[in-house]
């Protein structure tokens, strides 16, 4: 199993601020077709989990560019800059290199 | 726009098996795949399977044993059938499409199943 370790598990942020969440892979998570299968979601709470970034660094449709993902091989980062009030959600990575598993989430909260 | 729903039971006895029903609209289930993922409570979300648009099938090799995933492309539904459920299949289950490297970008509303006596 690919196993995902995000960190930090909460996070306190003002707005206005910069922040970033961390994902490891206990495997690379580069294909040999040259893609790497490492995505992000984002959910509020009372909704459903909702596409936030593909492949390391494709921003969904519609999704603001204060958002981004960055990273290779088995460490990735999503930053978001500057943090908004709608941000408030959890935030989960996942791969699907092998099968699909997820991160365990980081939850955003705002001072 | 591709808007999915999940519909079923909130409520399964332990041991019995738990059915629910993911309706398609927007799109055609014999185009993409189309899985299901449940959220445990406590935050953890674990990838259950999913259908192709031909009709075959992946499933999370943890659950192999007991899931099975089908169709009805008439009615653009397909559907989740977990057999032998525990208290630990408390959760809220949702359907979702799969994009092109397989990342869930369209999920239902999900439904929230207990599992008691």
């Amino acid at each position: 199993d690919v196993v995902l370790t995000q960190t930090p598990p909460t996070l306190s942020a003002t707005i206005g601020q910069s922040v970033s969440i961390s994902c490891r892979s206990s495997q690379s998570l580069l294909h040999s077709n040259g893609n790497t299968y490492l995505h992000w979601l984002l959910q509020r709470p009372g909704q459903s989990p909702q596409l936030l970034i593909y492949s390391v660094s494709n921003l969904e449709s519609g999704v603001p560019n204060r958002f981004s993902g960055s990273g290779s091989g088995t460490d990735f980062t999503l930053t978001i800059d500057p943090v908004e009030a709608d941000d408030t959600a959890t935030y989960f990575c996942q791969q699907s290199w092998n099968e699909n598993t997820f991160g365990a989430g980081t939850k955003l909260e705002l001072k | 726009e591709v808007q999915l729903q999940e519909s079923g039971p909130g409520l399964v006895k332990p041991s019995q098996s738990l059915s629910l029903t993911c309706s398609v609209t927007g799109y055609s289930i014999t185009s993409n795949y189309w899985g299901w993922i449940r959220k445990f409570p406590g935050n953890k979300m674990e990838w259950m399977g999913y259908i192709s648009y031909s009709g075959s099938t992946s499933y999370n090799p943890s659950l192999k044993s007991r899931i099975s995933i089908t169709r009805d492309t008439s009615k653009n539904q397909f559907f989740l059938q977990l057999n032998s459920v525990t208290t630990e299949d408390t959760a809220t289950y949702y359907c979702a499409s799969l994009g092109a490297r397989y990342y869930f970008d369209y999920w239902g509303q999900g439904v929230m199943v207990t599992v008691s006596s």
